[in-house]
């Protein structure tokens, strides 16, 4: 089954201590990307990625790194988490940036 | 970079009647205009797109329609049901300023409620 997959699927974390979130594809797509979603904000994107090595800063990427060491893989790290990093996230994939995009079924972060 | 604004940002609808949901956008090389419908509890999903070259795309009762002119494209559900129900964004292809790379620039997001 064509997929986006996510974990941890929820996570309650404290300041400071570093996580990651991983996010893995089957569908042998080059474009993937981080989105957060907060109440009345939609969605706004961490960080994109066009393919293996090649990754670049969406509107909010402070605080967060990325890595594209692998076609399927795109995990997303917080290095030093903070309660302003509480969010929705969501990775997706698609084939290029003008084609759908496929959504992971998000991962709920709480950071005390 | 581009910018995507999108209203109303509420919607409430009787069921069977029509809702409309418009967006606009700033970047006139946008050529990719997609609309993403969110369960509660779910990912987004992508319902229908329209390309720069076609005016106007439909799919049973959802259609979007898109005035490059005004820079402005609207996503049009017609006899509306319950399980319409979700929030909906639109978004528009860009990229940023001194970047090659290309992106999507979401919407603020829809809550449509449709009530029986």
């Amino acid at each position: 089954e064509a997929q986006v997959t996510q974990n941890p699927r929820y996570l309650i974390t404290v300041t400071g201590k570093k996580l990651t979130v991983t996010c893995s594809q089957n569908m042998n797509h080059e474009y993937m990307s981080w989105y957060r979603q907060d109440p009345g904000l939609g969605l706004r994107q961490i960080y994109y990625s066009m393919n293996v090595e090649v990754t670049d800063k969406g509107d909010v990427p402070e605080g967060y790194k990325v890595s594209r060491k692998e076609k399927r893989n795109f995990p997303l790290i917080l290095e030093s988490p903070s309660p302003n990093q509480t969010s929705l996230y969501f990775c997706a994939s698609s084939l290029a940036t003008d084609n759908e995009q496929f959504f992971g079924p998000g991962t709920r972060l709480t950071v005390l | 970079g581009e910018n995507v604004e999108q209203h109303p940002s509420t919607l409430s609808v009787q069921e069977g009647d029509s809702a409309v949901i418009k967006c606009t956008y700033s970047d006139s090389a946008s050529n990719y205009f997609p609309w993403y419908k969110q369960e509660l509890g779910k990912g987004p999903q992508l319902i229908i797109d329209i390309r720069s070259n076609v005016g106007e795309k439909k799919d049973q009762r959802i259609a979007v329609t898109l005035n490059k002119t005004a820079k402005h494209f609207s996503l049009h559900i017609t006899e509306t049901q319950p399980e319409d129900s979700a929030v909906y964004f639109c978004a528009a292809s860009g990229s940023d300023r001194g970047s090659t790379l290309g992106r999507l620039y979401f919407g603020r997001g829809t809550q449509l409620t449709v009530w029986p």
